[in-house]
């Protein structure tokens, strides 16, 4: 059974850079038929998707975060990484990693079937 | 970008009901949507892939269907544990997007 485990602080001042790790068990971050994605939910708000990282370590994130944004893949630990700098109250969220399953891919396309497995979530606030 | 627009935004319904969500896309996106329910505290979990593929456990009350930019998530016969925000998810672009969810209430 995959299982995926997102950690980090809590709590992350103002100005200041938010990072947090996906430690995945039962899979291998190294495998090209997956993405690993990272998602997050502002309380009380719908689900915001952040970018994705695949097995050779490039990765795409969301036009409106790309500027502050940037994730990594740690393969010998089994886990990726998510920096967020100059984070505002507007950062605060519930922060989710997820597994994506690649149906298609060529050099211009990209098609999935959806996130499959989630971490549990680990809630960022952002505060002086 | 693909925008994402869900309707309705809130629903009540009862017990034994049958609910229809609507999902629409501003672009073509195939067959390529999906669908999620999510519960209060806890992480989304996949109902519904490409369109109409339902996942592993889900009950067969629920379904999926439409093509390019209009989809439809159907529940047949509610049950009290299908009280949740369901959100649709786009997995055509390599620019991923989620619907802004329905909350599904108990009347």
């Amino acid at each position: 059974q995959v299982q995926l485990q997102e950690s980090g602080p809590g709590l992350v001042k103002p100005s200041e850079t938010l990072s947090l790790t996906c430690t995945v068990a039962g899979d291998t971050v190294r495998s090209g038929s997956y993405h690993w994605n990272w998602i997050r939910q502002a309380p009380g708000k719908g689900l915001e998707w952040l970018g994705y990282i695949y097995n050779g370590g490039s990765a795409t994130y969301s036009p409106s975060l790309r500027s502050r944004l940037t994730m990594s893949l740690d393969t010998s630990r089994n886990q990726f990484s998510l920096k967020l700098n100059s984070v505002t109250a507007a950062d605060t969220a519930l922060y989710f990693c997820a597994r994506e399953r690649i149906l298609e891919k060529t050099a211009i396309t990209r098609r999935t079937n959806g996130f499959d497995f989630w971490g549990q979530g680990t809630l960022v606030s952002v505060s002086s | 970008d693909i925008q994402m627009t869900q309707s309705p935004s809130s629903l009540s319904a009862s017990l034994g009901d049958t609910v229809v969500i609507s999902c629409f896309t501003s672009q073509n996106i195939d067959r390529f949507l999906n669908w999620y329910q999510q519960r209060p505290g806890r992480a989304p979990k996949l109902l519904i892939s490409t369109t109409s593929n339902l996942q592993a456990g889900v009950p067969s009350r629920f379904s999926g269907s439409g093509f390019g930019t209009d989809f439809t998530l159907t529940i047949n016969s509610l049950q009290p544990e299908d009280f949740a925000t369901y959100y649709c998810q786009q997995s055509f672009s390599s620019l991923l997007s989620f619907g802004g969810g329905t909350k599904l209430e108990i009347k």
